[in-house]
């Protein structure tokens, strides 16, 4: 079964809308880590944010904040005023203690942000 | 300014050959991985290692081995590469187990 569930494959919007990415995540951990990463046209991997199991507080970094809860197993992230630059492929992933804290990640969302 | 590095950027070969994919990080991180990236998007890890002479093998099966004897180089080699071995193979390196990863530009594989 997949620990990191990201349902949306891909999303459209155009520029200026905000946009929401899901993220389910599933484990028997009381401590785990969750990560989200973008991955730009160009091709490599760029760490967003990490949160850990304890704190629960949302985050937020200009246009994009993030959003864990653990009564739902989610940490969805939101893009604000997207622009083009947006455009690229989001990976949500998870480390838990019984998995020897290896990441594992969701299959991506493809962002694409028209002008 | 890249601290992980990997080369080839791009490589087309024939099947049956034998291939190295080499990865080198200059933050002097413990912890590195493989990963392999499908059309489809998804990561699928193959190998990890916790440090000089330590590595495991992922989930995904992917006929290939790695080696760790220095502690900046984690190459990956694939003894006889085939067509299903096309794909882009990722390398990351991170100081802390439940530390972020940081991710090389990865390999472009094209077996022929």
């Amino acid at each position: 079964a997949q620990k990191v569930t990201q349902a949306q494959t891909e999303i459209s919007v155009v520029e200026k809308e905000d946009v929401t990415l899901d993220c389910v995540y599933e484990t028997r951990d009381t401590t785990y880590y969750l990560f989200w990463y973008k991955q730009p046209p160009s091709g490599e991997l760029v760490f967003l944010i990490r949160r850990n199991s304890f704190d629960e507080q949302n985050e937020i970094s200009g246009r994009y904040s993030w959003n864990f809860q653990k009564s739902t197993s989610s940490f969805n992230f939101t893009i604000t005023a997207s622009q083009v630059v947006d455009s690229a492929v989001y990976f949500c992933a998870l480390s838990e203690e019984g998995g020897s804290y290896i990441p594992t990640f969701g299959r991506g969302t493809s962002l694409i942000v028209h002008p | 300014e890249a601290d992980i590095y990997q080369t080839p950027r791009y490589l087309v070969i024939g099947t049956g050959k034998k291939i190295t994919l080499e990865c080198s990080q200059t933050m002097g991180h413990d912890k590195m991985y493989w990963y392999q990236q499908d059309p489809g998007m998804e990561l699928h890890l193959i190998h990890y290692s916790y440090g000089v002479n330590s590595t495991e093998k992922g989930d995904l099966s992917s006929e290939s081995t790695v080696s760790r004897i220095r502690t900046e180089h984690f190459p990956l080699t694939l003894e006889s590469a085939r067509p299903s071995h096309t794909s882009q193979y990722l390398c990351a390196s991170s100081d802390h187990l439940n530390s972020p990863l940081h991710f090389g530009n990865g390999t472009r594989l094209t077996v022929t």
